[in-house]
């Protein structure tokens, strides 16, 4: 099972707008919605800040939200802010029962 | 608020076996999946597996001939076993609660196990 496919950086100025995508295929991203996304910190637990390609959990900024076209999702962070500068992966249920994550994504905030 | 904590040595030798376990505080285990999700250094997120309150699990085609898994719910715990690890087995190990609509929504903040002689 192949990784799915995210870019390796994306830098944007604070109150900017970023777009981060994730490729897979028909056995995955495109033929299920359990697309989550995650946001890491250094020496923190992984925080879920979208799931359901763009449902956002209790508690997480409007700021963040999700798409699905295909076999890509993205996700969408709004009005950057410095809090937001961390690393995002995205993941997807796929067709043999197993779960693949993306490449990860580093987000610089400017 | 459920709260994950991984246990277990830092430093595992090669052909070893790496074994960890997961407390989860301030929840049930009843109805859930709880699973094991590793990163390497430098590298990205990588899906082990998970097992059933019940027992049950699904592991990852590429680790199931040295993965097993095990849960204890009247301990609020899970445990990880790796066999014959080896350098590349060298991770952050995650272990996180996952739901029936397959959300990863609650997570250890992860321990590191270095495979080294």
């Amino acid at each position: 099972q192949s990784a799915l496919t995210q870019p390796a950086s994306v830098s944007a100025s604070p109150g900017q707008s970023i777009t981060i995508s994730c490729t897979g295929s028909t056995n995955d991203i495109g033929g299920f919605s359990s697309v989550s996304w995650f946001q890491l910190h250094p020496g923190k637990a992984p925080k879920l800040v979208i799931f359901d390609v763009s449902s956002r959990p209790s508690g997480v900024s409007y700021r963040f939200s999700g798409s699905k076209s295909g076999n890509t999702a993205s996700l969408t962070i709004s009005r950057l802010q410095p809090d937001d500068e961390a690393d995002y992966y995205c993941a997807s249920y796929s067709s043999n029962s197993v779960h693949v994550f993306g490449t990860g994504t580093k987000v610089s905030v400017l | 608020q459920v709260q994950l904590q991984e246990s277990g040595p830092g430093l595992v030798r090669p052909s070893e076996t790496l074994s960890l376990i997961c407390r989860v505080s301030g929840g049930s285990m009843t109805n859930f999946y709880w699973s094991w999700i590793r990163q390497p250094p430098g590298k990205g997120l990588e899906w082990i597996g998970y097992i059933y309150y019940k027992g049950t699990s699904n592991y990852n085609p590429s680790l199931e001939s040295r993965v097993t898994m095990s849960v204890d719910t009247s301990e609020n715990q899970f445990s990880l076993h790796l066999r014959s690890v080896t350098a590349a087995d060298t991770a952050v190990y995650y272990c996180a609660r996952r739901d029936y609509s397959a959300i990863f929504d609650h997570w250890g903040q992860g321990t590191l196990v270095s495979v080294s002689s």
